[in-house]
């Protein structure tokens, strides 16, 4: 069974880092293209980032360029999130979501993982 | 980024009832557009794909349509299971993006 379980969340203060995991099962991440969501507290869905599976093309969304970096383990067949200079517009839970092929990505986000939430406060 | 405008923002409907919630995209996407279920406290779900493809396993009272612009999510007869959430998503462009979401409540 295809499987995704997000790890990592918690409390932080403003301008500090996180990392996300994304341990996948049922599959080998790195023959599809994997991509995080959010959710802020009562909120809709945000596209956040994408890697794509055999090159590793990598894309973010603008609220997120320069501050987070998506990446994987191969040998852990994992996906993280590093978030840096975190903001209180973060407070989200995060989902991270497969595709059905490598490349191109964007076509359609099935499964997703439970999520992990992230709070940024002081 | 292309926008996507989704409506009504919440319904009430009954169980066995029709109910129908649009998604209307700034531009083309041709029929890039996907729809998720979300319930209370839950991951969304895929329901349907490339406008118009039913993921294995969903109920068939469940359908989309539309081209371009202009895009539906039909439920034939409501179920007391699909009291949830339903997002629209356009994957046409780079940026993916997410409608405001449909919350589809009991009467």
């Amino acid at each position: 069974e295809v499987q995704l379980l997000e790890s990592g969340g918690g409390v932080v203060q403003p301008g500090g880092s996180l990392r996300l995991s994304c341990a996948a099962s049922g599959f080998t991440l790195s023959n599809y293209a994997i991509n995080w969501v959010r959710q802020a507290p009562g909120k809709g869905l945000e596209w956040v980032s994408s890697i794509t599976g055999s090159v590793r093309n990598t894309y973010y969304a603008d609220s997120v360029k320069g501050r987070f970096t998506i990446s994987r383990d191969e040998s852990r067949n994992t996906l993280y999130l590093q978030m840096n200079s975190l903001r209180a517009e973060d407070t989200a839970v995060y989902y991270c979501a497969k595709e059905p092929y490598d490349n191109p990505p964007f076509n359609w986000f099935d499964p997703w993982g439970q999520g992990t939430l992230v709070t940024v406060s002081s | 980024d292309i926008q996507m405008t989704q409506s009504p923002a919440s319904l009430s409907a009954s169980v066995g009832d029709r109910v129908t919630i649009t998604c209307r995209a700034s531009q083309s996407i041709r029929s890039q557009l996907n729809w998720y279920q979300q319930e209370p406290g839950e991951a969304p779900k895929l329901l349907i794909y490339g406008a118009s493809s039913l993921r294995s396993g969903v109920p068939s009272r469940f359908s989309g349509s539309g081209y371009g612009t202009d895009f539906t999510l039909t439920i034939s007869s409501l179920q007391p299971e699909d009291f949830a959430d339903y997002y629209c998503q356009q994957t046409f462009a780079i940026s993916v993006t997410f409608g405001g979401g449909t919350k589809v409540e009991i009467k």
